[in-house]
């Protein structure tokens, strides 16, 4: 089976904090993605990757950036934390079959 | 563009009772359909899929979905809930030809009383 992990599972960050959130998968695919979770609002795609250095927006982008420089790994970066940004963070990756999960990163922004 | 409605944000039963959680979709291309659950404090799993093959899908832990073109739905059954039941639950669309890219339904909250 295939396992994705995220680094952390609880982080409290403060405000104007540069953040890294890092997801490992291990199955060599090559779609990732990073979604927000929020109640309410389901899940919501923030960016996701093709392929190693390639990476597109998703429809809520904006404060965050990401990067993937080895194909298991996709990082997610809040540059400048704001307390909006307070939400759980989930990784995944894909195949037509569908989508397998990481355990989520539930951040606070203080 | 996908979109996906999840009609009930929380769904109450009693313990053997059926289960109903219905999910309406739009597509612009022939869709793959999901659901997927998360328990409390849980990444999400897959339940159940429906790729083009058969319209009656059956997942795990007892589940199963019917796609219905005509009406655009995705309802989630089970013809008798347990206590480990309770959880959040995802309707989810893709559209085949648009890519990888799942459009995600807000989730339906179920509670399985005693």
């Amino acid at each position: 089976d295939v396992k994705v992990t995220q680094s952390s599972r609880y982080l409290v960050k403060r405000t104007g904090e540069k953040v890294f959130l890092e997801c490992v998968q291990d199955m060599d695919h090559e779609n990732m993605f990073w979604y927000r979770q929020d109640p309410g609002l389901g899940l919501r795609l923030i960016y996701f990757s093709y392929d190693v250095k390639m990476k597109e927006k998703g429809d809520i982008p904006e404060g965050y950036s990401v990067s993937r420089e080895k194909k298991e790994r996709f990082s997610l970066i809040l540059e400048s934390a704001s307390t909006n940004q307070t939400s759980m963070y989930l990784c995944a990756t894909n195949i037509r079959a569908g989508y397998t999960f990481g355990s989520g990163t539930r951040l606070t922004v203080v | 563009a996908q979109s996906v409605t999840q009609l009930d944000s929380h769904v109450s039963v009693s313990e053997g009772t059926p289960v109903l959680l219905r999910c309406n979709y739009s597509s612009s291309y022939s869709p793959s359909l999901f659901w997927y659950v998360q328990h409390p404090n849980k990444g999400l799993q897959l339940l159940l899929k429906y790729t083009s093959a058969a319209t009656l899908v059956k997942g795990i832990n007892g589940f199963e979905a019917e796609f219905k073109k005509s009406e655009t739905s995705f309802h989630l059954t089970k013809p008798s809930a347990h206590m480990s039941d309770a959880a959040e639950y995802f309707c989810v669309v893709s559209a085949r030809n648009y890519g990888q890219n799942f459009v995600f339904g807000p989730g339906t909250r179920l509670s399985v009383l005693p």
